[in-house]
């Protein structure tokens, strides 16, 4: 149980395309799921929260109109890359939360295998 | 803000050794500690976590201790296999049901 699914696996692109990632959860509602950014050989930094109905919230120093976040059901949420550039490169995953939105302190996370993003 | 340090960050076993990987959190507010294996080019896999409200817990060949006065836990893999290769990162939450995620150990089982 508790799979999330994350599409694509692989993204190449030219400098200036927008590109959306889709984050499912398949066998359990999420209203909330997370956006984390790796850079390699490092650890997952918390780009944001994406609350089911609701406005995403974003870490300080991620630009809200460069990573467009959608959370339009219990089980799908989307990222955009708007406009695209070189240092946009990065390898991108989701995560997924148990439980209710806001209640119970400890949820697992449950994440997808990441989308690797290649800007040209 | 919430800083997890994570030691050490590589670690060399033999086949069948232990390995044990250790946190410490400064966020005394933090009552809930995953762990989360990744394989190269995968997410993040959880494989335990715990509490605040237990010491200790084990699945199988691992195991996860919390020591909450001291702010540390640490995870615990017995008879360790080559398939047990990979990168182990600690966790912890914060008040924002956030997670902060520690700098990672990359694991090495030599056959």
């Amino acid at each position: 149980g508790a799979v999330v699914s994350q599409h694509p696996s692989r993204v190449i692109c030219k400098s200036g395309t927008s590109v959306k990632i889709e984050c499912r959860s398949l066998d359990f509602q999420a209203t909330t799921m997370f956006w984390y950014r790796q850079f390699p050989k490092q650890s997952l930094m918390l780009m944001a929260t994406s609350n089911e109905g609701s406005k995403a919230t974003y870490e300080q120093g991620v630009e809200k109109d460069k990573f467009l976040i959608n959370h339009a059901s219990l089980t799908l949420s989307t990222l955009t890359v708007t406009s695209a550039h070189p240092e946009d490169s990065s390898f991108y995953i989701c995560s997924a939360r148990e439980g209710v939105q806001g209640g119970g302190t400890g949820q697992p996370q449950h994440f997808g295998d990441g989308t690797r993003l290649s800007i040209l | 803000g919430e800083n997890v340090e994570q030691h050490p960050s590589t670690l060399s076993v033999q086949e069948g050794d232990s390995a044990v990987i250790k946190c410490t959190y400064s966020d005394s507010a933090s009552n809930y500690f995953p762990w989360y294996k990744q394989e190269l080019g995968k997410g993040p896999q959880l494989i335990i976590d715990i509490r605040s409200n237990v010491g200790e817990k084990k699945d199988q060949r691992i195991a996860v201790t919390l020591n909450k006065t001291a702010k540390h836990f640490s995870l615990h893999i017995t008879e360790t296999q080559p398939e047990d290769s990979a990168v182990y990162f600690c966790a912890i939450n914060t008040g924002f049901q956030k997670l902060v995620f520690g700098t990672g150990t990359r694991l090495l089982v030599s056959p």
